[in-house]
């Protein structure tokens, strides 16, 4: 059984770029979330997408955008690529939210 | 402003030792999450807590959740060198308005022999 998958694992963007990473959850799974992970902290939410809607929102700027397909595979765009924007990307995938979470193994995004 | 502050934020223990890493949050938790992180890798999940007093044990790994005092544990038994790692803990909170799926900074561990 495959658990989260995401795509891809590593992307090298240039400032003011546009980047699209994707995240397959893991099977029976309808609740995927993303997180923002720099090197040496925490990971922090960026948000959470439900039933093709964006459910919940952590305090990123609109440059970061999301979509949820009816297989409940997600993407997360990220316009106007800001040197900080280099992080570990983590997607999550739970069955509804009141589950547990599971992890992808996430994708280095590097902006030079 | 919803905090999740854990601490302490590195330990370096000696193997054999115990040791408690404590996770402090500022609102009411849905559930609180446990996860571990090896360097360059993604979030494993350790354990769960779902209700006040709640006591979950796996291995030399024992968490717990004091939902009155605002307050999770994870207790380290007799610490061996594969545990070193980063340990993370995670609030859930449905009731808020926006991103209450909030994380700890970590507590990045070294076990040594």
């Amino acid at each position: 059984d495959a658990g989260v998958t995401q795509s891809p694992t590593h992307l090298i963007k240039t400032r003011g770029q546009q980047v699209t990473l994707r995240c397959s959850p893991k099977s029976g799974h309808d609740t995927v979330s993303w997180y923002q992970q720099a090197l040496g902290q925490g990971p922090q939410f960026i948000f959470q997408y439900y039933e093709e809607e964006e459910r919940q929102r952590g305090n990123f700027p609109d440059r970061f955008s999301g979509h949820q397909f009816p297989n409940y595979s997600s993407e997360l765009n990220v316009n106007a690529l800001l040197l900080g924007d280099s992080a570990l990307y983590l997607c999550a995938s739970s069955r509804d939210r009141y589950y547990g979470y599971t992890f992808g193994s996430g994708t280095r995004l590097t902006v030079v | 402003e919803l905090k999740v502050e854990q601490n302490p934020l590195f330990l370096s223990m000696q193997e054999g030792k115990n040791y408690t890493i404590y996770c402090n949050y500022s609102t009411t938790s849905d559930r609180l999450y446990w996860y571990r992180q090896d360097p360059g890798k993604s979030l494993e999940s350790l354990f769960v807590l779902l209700s006040n007093g709640a006591v979950k044990q796996e291995g030399r790994l024992m968490a717990s959740l004091d939902t009155k005092a605002r307050l999770s544990t994870l207790h380290i038994t007799a610490a061996v060198h594969d545990l070193s790692a980063t340990y993370f803990c995670h609030l859930v909170n449905y009731g808020g308005s926006q991103g209450n799926l909030i994380f700890g900074k970590g507590t990045k561990l070294s076990v040594k022999p």
